[in-house]
């Protein structure tokens, strides 16, 4: 079965770098992922799309702060000089044949 | 820009139908394959249901499926979501998003609440 898994919470401190992960289920490993932000009382919007070697294609408008990983299953978010606007759930979501699926969410506190 | 503005949304009791629209802009809709998802409140994001671009393919989630039928016009920039024999488990804010793979666009959401 695909799944995502994710860490309920992070938190990191303003100006500072965060990595966010988003854990494929074994026999997925090598699956893409798109990442995905949600700002309290918004919408999602499109990070990144985030392949299993680490190349990833952003999203129109995404800084340079925003950047993604791979490690086997592992595919990672990581956003550096941290801003108060950063705060928010962080989504990672992936694909199979007829279905999406999202990991649980990573609430990001920035202190 | 890349427009998706979801209405439609509203209170309905357990048992009753909405029908759901998105409309697209700043995009040529017709190419592209497009998704409903949906957030209950205070929960993460579920994918509910997938239309390919010519309408050919459709697929939904199990939690759905017979009870909820996705569409679109092309001619007219448009996807819909007609959804029957709704539960209170359907209460959520519903997404538009664009993508076959990787979403990458959404639309605000539109709120539907479930409810006696």
């Amino acid at each position: 079965q695909l799944v995502l898994t994710q860490s309920p919470s992070a938190s990191a401190s303003l100006g500072a770098s965060v990595k966010l992960t988003c854990t494929l289920s074994s026999e997925h490993i090598s699956y893409a992922i798109a990442w995905h932000q949600q700002q309290p009382e918004k919408g999602p919007r499109y990070l990144m799309k985030l392949d299993s070697d680490g190349s990833h294609n952003k999203g129109d408008g995404i800084p340079d702060r925003f950047s993604g990983s791979s490690s086997g299953a592992e595919r990672y978010l990581t956003i550096s000089s941290l801003q108060s606007e950063d705060e928010a759930d962080y989504y990672c979501q992936t694909w199979g044949i007829g279905n999406w699926v999202f990991g649980g969410g990573t609430k990001l506190t920035v202190l | 820009e890349v427009q998706l503005v979801e209405s439609g949304g509203g209170s309905v009791q357990p048992g009753g139908s909405l029908r759901l629209s998105c409309a697209a802009s700043g995009f040529t809709f017709s190419g592209y394959n497009m998704n409903w998802v949906r957030q209950a409140p205070g929960k993460g994001l579920e994918w509910v249901s997938y239309i390919s671009s010519g309408s050919s393919i459709k697929y939904y989630a199990d939690s759905v499926r017979g009870r909820f039928t996705i569409s679109r016009d092309n001619a007219e920039n448009s996807l819909y979501l007609q959804m029957n024999s709704l539960r209170d488990e359907d209460t959520a804010v519903y997404y538009c998003a664009r993508g076959d793979t990787a979403v990458t666009a959404w639309g605000q959401g539109t709120l539907v609440t479930v409810s006696s």
